[in-house]
């Protein structure tokens, strides 16, 4: 089936921009979401379709997808933003949805 | 407002079935695919299994297929899943989640969870 590998932590300073990786072969071709939570908190939708925020998410979160990796970035990140990151991928040749392993973002 | 309320979670033994439920509210539920998606403790997330909007299209993770059993019912504006032949691995908080229209969608809603616990 198909693996996503997301790297386990990602440490970024107040202010400065997060950028959190989702590989996979050809991911390019695939859409791919990614979903933030919080401890204790169920996941929050914050991109679909490779870079499309819902509706109540800053404009701070943006996504991209080209080749063999997705990124997930966030700008100017602040303290609220230390979370748990999943990138999420429907894969049609098994007709399973596949989640990445997940990244832990630190606010330094 | 969308809301999604999971129910059932408990402790049950090994080998044991339980049934959890997701009552839906605040949307039209007959037109959306629902998920089940499970976390163990300090684990990622897991997706378990799948329905369409009017059950034609079900698909299971491989770890769970044989054992677990998703429906829904339209009318009561729910999603059940039942569980047989738990182990201790089945160990996890259980959330539904919203799909959309088609497979390829994003989960963009999500229950607070139901906790399993598969202990002697």
């Amino acid at each position: 089936s198909y693996v996503l590998t997301q790297p386990p932590s990602v440490s970024v300073a107040p202010g400065k921009t997060a950028s959190i990786t989702c590989g996979g072969n050809n991911i390019g071709s695939e859409s791919v979401h990614w979903y933030q939570q919080k401890p204790g908190q169920a996941p929050v939708l914050v991109i679909f379709y490779d870079s499309d925020r819902p509706s109540g998410i800053p404009e701070r979160f943006s996504g991209s997808n080209s080749g063999n990796t997705a990124t997930l970035t966030i700008s100017r990140v602040e303290a609220g933003d230390e979370a748990d990151y999943y990138c999420h991928v429907w894969d049609s040749g098994s007709n399973h949805v596949m989640f990445g392993g997940g990244t832990k973002l630190t606010v330094l | 407002e969308v809301q999604l309320v999971e129910s059932g979670g408990g402790l049950v033994k090994p080998g044991g079935s339980l049934r959890i439920s997701c009552a839906a509210s605040g949307f039209s539920f007959s037109r959306y695919n629902m998920n089940w998606v499970r976390q163990a403790p300090g684990k990622g997330l897991e997706w378990v299994s799948f329905t369409s909007t009017g059950s034609s299209y079900i698909y299971y993770a491989d770890s769970v297929k044989g054992r677990f059993t998703i429906s829904r019912d339209n009318a009561k504006n729910s999603l059940f899943l039942q569980m047989n032949s738990l182990r201790a691995e089945d160990t996890a908080v259980y959330y539904c989640a919203r799909g959309g229209a088609t497979n390829r969608d994003g989960f963009d809603f999500w229950g607070q969870g139901t906790m399993v616990t598969v202990s002697s």
